[in-house]
């Protein structure tokens, strides 16, 4: 499977700030989605990253608060901008084939918002 | 509304003991995950289950699909340490929308 480096593995924020997560495959895929996921709790998806195009975002996110890009199949940028603590969450980044199959994980940044 | 409902959501148990963790819908899917995820670390998928009734063996884990495909189950045998951590069911739906199960937390104890 494919390997999934992100950067940074954890920050710390002031609020008011934003901060960008890289997401680095070692192959070209297909998909490519973002993540938030509360500790010890379940993943909520923020958004697909499509490349070449804007990316599709879930109910309750959206594009200025979480700008996204994907210049081509085997990176992504998630920004968490205008940070609060309410931001503070761990950020996951996935890849996939296709919207309905398996995915595969990075290991995450884990964010906290002072 | 969750689309995956975990029970239980917690579960601290002895080394040596066994659990089973539920993954309920009302919903029908055409397959269903299993992932484990250890702290610092992003999930890592275990199996994926696709025919009703479909039985899967990890070594000490056994998953089973439900027969009407809108259920599944992890049962550990023997559950060690190593097996500590959060245990998430996914799958997509006749939607093809992804969802993630509310997520089972395992601690075993030596």
């Amino acid at each position: 499977s494919a390997v999934i480096s992100q950067k940074p593995s954890r920050d710390i924020c002031q609020r008011g700030t934003s901060l960008t997560i890289q997401c680095q495959v070692d192959s070209q895929v297909t998909m490519m989605f973002w993540y938030r996921q509360q500790p010890g709790q379940s993943l909520t998806l923020i958004a697909t990253a499509n490349q070449g195009s804007e990316a599709t975002y879930e109910s309750g996110f959206v594009i200025d608060k979480f700008p996204i890009s994907r210049p081509n199949l085997t990176f992504s940028t998630l920004t968490v901008s205008n940070m609060s603590p309410e931001d503070s969450s761990i950020y996951l980044c996935s890849v996939g084939t296709a919207t309905n199959q398996p995915q595969h994980f990075g290991d995450g940044t884990r964010l906290s918002i002072l | 509304t969750q689309l995956l409902e975990q029970s239980p959501q917690f579960l601290s148990i002895q080394e040596g003991e066994n659990l089973t963790v539920y993954c309920n819908s009302s919903s029908v899917f055409s397959s269903l995950q299993w992932y484990r995820q250890e702290p610092g670390e992003g999930p890592v998928l275990l199996v994926t289950v696709v025919t009703g009734g479909e039985v899967k063996k990890l070594k000490r884990l056994t998953f089973q699909f439900g027969d009407a495909r809108k259920d599944s189950s992890l049962h550990i045998t023997a559950a060690q340490p190593g097996d500590t951590g959060l245990y998430l069911c996914a799958g997509p739906n006749t939607g093809n929308q992804f969802y993630f199960g509310t997520g089972t937390s395992l601690t075993v104890i030596p």
